[in-house]
């Protein structure tokens, strides 16, 4: 099977930035995307194809890759996203389609 | 704005099949991709696979031999049925709309729904 690795959690002051990584083997062939979760709430999409915003994702969100991580950045955090994080992406055939193990921002 | 709603029985008794409907409104469902994905409470987050309107799927291999993804056009819904229910299958599930990267063969998911409760238990 294949396996996405997060940090389980992270935590910042609040306008500080945080940065969650994000490793798995197959990352420099595949795209990875990112979702916020809040607690009761459905999972939301904020960050696709590695780097690219939907519409409507505030601009201090950013996504960027290295070799096998892939980093979200959250620049001047606000307590507003205090949440779980998951990162998602594929085997390096596309078969499997992973979640990683999700990371909990905390906001100080 | 596409809208998506889970529906169907949240207690299921261990060894029956859990199924679920999920109704697409805002949007025709004849013109994308559409999964289903399963959160243990407390726990992180599974695939379970994906139907095109055509009918053609994908699922996960850990789950492929339990797993029936199928769609209904006319209704706009797409449903999942999962056979042979453990307590283990007690999850969040959620039905969201794919976006399928057919070069890298991955995908992502950009519309939720906001998920329906099923539990195993007898």
């Amino acid at each position: 099977s294949y396996e996405l690795t997060q940090p389980p959690s992270v935590s910042v002051s609040p306008g500080q930035t945080a940065r969650i990584t994000c490793s798995g083997d197959a990352l420099p062939k595949q795209y990875a995307y990112w979702y916020q979760q809040k607690p009761g709430q459905a999972p939301v999409l904020v960050i696709y194809k590695d780097s690219e915003r939907p519409s409507g994702i505030p601009e201090r969100f950013s996504g960027s890759t290295s070799g096998t991580t892939v980093t979200l950045t959250i620049s001047g955090v606000q307590a507003e996203d205090e949440a779980d994080y998951y990162c998602q992406s594929a085997d390096s055939s596309g078969t499997r389609w992973v979640f990683g193990g999700g990371t909990k921002l905390t906001v100080l | 704005q596409v809208q998506l709603q889970e529906s169907g029985p949240g207690l299921v008794k261990p060894s029956e099949t859990l199924s679920l409907i999920c109704t697409v409104s805002g949007g025709s469902i004849s013109s994308d991709y559409w999964s289903w994905i399963r959160q243990p409470p407390g726990k992180g987050l599974e695939w379970i696979g994906y139907i095109y309107y055509s009918g053609s799927t994908k699922y996960n291999p850990s789950l492929k031999s339990r797993v029936t993804i199928s769609v209904d056009t006319s209704k706009n819904q797409f449903s999942l049925k999962l056979s042979s229910v453990t307590a283990a299958d007690t999850a969040v599930y959620y039905c969201a709309r794919t976006n399928p990267i057919a070069a890298a063969g991955s995908g992502y998911f950009d519309y939720w729904g906001q998920g329906t409760l099923v539990t195993v238990s007898s």
